[in-house]
């Protein structure tokens, strides 16, 4: 364990359901990222949260919604998704909103959307 | 794009033998890290080396940066069947405060 747990580890979820994502921190990072990424595509950076804050959304589809409720955990709610959100779900955090002592990260949720 | 991009996609090795992989980026850089992600899993931080530093190492890795060609590379030496991975490298905008990705490598190690 990294110290950054995401549950569920696999989801599979039609395109008229509703979950959600959870990431959880214990290591006292400031900040926490959600990252998508796709077979054959570079990581794409979604949400950046520093201080509970939202500080970024890089044109994310309003069928992903974040939420921090405090700085140890952050969610990635989902509905109506479409076959393309497919893709494995990394959440991230940071001691500083720059990251500049590095990332950690979880092991990620692989969603499959039938 | 800022994004770093790596070269190759993809390379085989014996075990045994040493690793190079490269990255280039576009723009001026706070620092430059590496990351190694085992298949299907989160990735795990290897070493950040920052704008004013040539060469770090850690145990069998090697980083090299040169600002002047906005490249670094990554090398591992003695390679072992547990390198098998992808390995990113990941740059740190001077005003955007956030980590972008490249493509990554993918390194296979063979007994």
């Amino acid at each position: 364990e990294t110290g950054v747990t995401q549950t569920p580890r696999h989801l599979v979820m039609g395109m008229t359901n509703k979950k959600s994502l959870k990431c959880e921190q214990h290591l006292g990072h400031n900040a926490m990222y959600w990252y998508k990424q796709s077979a054959k595509k570079p990581l794409e950076l979604m949400f950046v949260y520093s201080l509970e804050e939202r500080v970024e959304n890089n044109s994310v589809p309003s069928r992903f919604s974040p939420e921090c409720p405090n700085s140890s955990h952050l969610f990635l709610h989902l509905h109506t998704l479409q076959p393309e959100d497919s893709a494995l779900y990394l959440c991230a955090s940071s001691q500083d909103e720059g990251g500049v002592y590095g990332y950690t990260f979880g092991s990620g949720t692989r969603l499959t959307v039938v | 794009s800022q994004q770093g991009e790596e070269d190759p996609q993809a390379l085989s090795i014996q075990e045994g033998e040493n690793a190079t992989m490269n990255c280039s980026y576009k723009t001026s850089i706070n620092n430059l890290q590496w990351y190694r992600q085992n298949s299907g899993r989160g990735l795990v931080h290897l070493i950040l080396i920052r704008s004013n530093e040539r060469e770090k190492h850690s145990g069998r890795l090697r980083v090299t940066l040169d600002t002047s060609k906005k490249s670094s590379s990554l090398l591992i030496t003695a390679s072992r069947a547990a390198d098998t991975a992808s390995y990113f490298c990941a740059t740190d905008w001077g005003g955007a405060q956030k980590l972008v990705f490249g493509q990554g490598t993918r390194l296979t190690i063979n007994p």
